[in-house]
């Protein structure tokens, strides 16, 4: 997976209470994305980063948001989870803004 | 916005070509790719194709661009049961911003009999 892990792996959670899944790569790449997978609406990005501190919206952002304070570390938080939220969640990662994106394992989440 | 669509299924027997196909929205993509994605298990990149190319070809994978039509398509030769997985193809837009992002469409379930 090209040098990128998700942790957790798998995640069960209550409405209502605050959660962050973090992205870890060791390939000094600019770009890092958030997405989450869910049937019949395939890949939908949440949010990206294109540096250190610097991220920006997706298709699907309400409910989520990220820090990047290392080139390496991407955060996604749900401050409230919530059922709808319940999804496989990827990240990835790219070189530049256009090339092609490296994925990691995905973080099952489940909001109960 | 406007979707990347796919079929959502496709079977075919062991040994024989799988096509997969793929229209997309956005003209001025530079890149277009195709991903692979096993159970349980993240994307992997397959192959792309430039948008000045009209075909691409890497061993058993022929990828093909039609840019009058918009339409994208992935041949697998000589399909084998390992084949079997969901193949997602996604384009380049400009999302937000100055940076340009890929936009996937929902993915064909390969299946592989026998």
């Amino acid at each position: 997976d090209a040098g990128i892990t998700q942790s957790p792996r798998h995640k069960v959670t209550e409405t209502g209470t605050p959660v962050t899944l973090r992205c870890h790569q060791t390939e000094n790449h600019r770009y890092m994305y958030w997405y989450r997978q869910d049937p019949g609406h395939g890949l939908r990005l949440i949010h990206y980063s294109y540096g250190v501190k610097d991220t920006d919206k997706g298709e699907v952002s309400d409910g989520y948001s990220v820090s990047r304070s290392k080139t390496e570390d991407f955060l996604l938080t749900l401050e409230s989870a919530t059922s709808s939220q319940t999804s496989v969640y990827f990240c990835a990662i790219s070189y530049q803004g256009y090339d092609e994106q490296y994925f990691g394992p995905g973080t099952r989440l489940t909001v109960t | 916005g406007e979707d990347v669509e796919q079929s959502l299924f496709l079977s075919v027997r062991e040994g024989d070509s799988s096509v997969i196909n793929c229209t997309y929205t956005d003209s001025s993509s530079t890149y277009l790719y195709w991903y692979k994605q096993e159970p349980g298990a993240g994307l992997q990149l397959l192959t792309y194709i430039f948008s000045n190319m009209d075909m691409k070809q890497d061993q058993r994978l022929t990828v093909l661009l039609n840019k009058k039509d918009k339409h994208l398509s992935l041949r697998i030769a000589d399909t084998q049961t390992g084949d079997s997985a969901i193949y997602f193809c996604a384009e380049t837009r400009n999302y937000g911003g100055s940076q340009g992002n890929l936009i996937f469409g929902k993915g064909t379930k390969l299946s592989v009999k026998p």
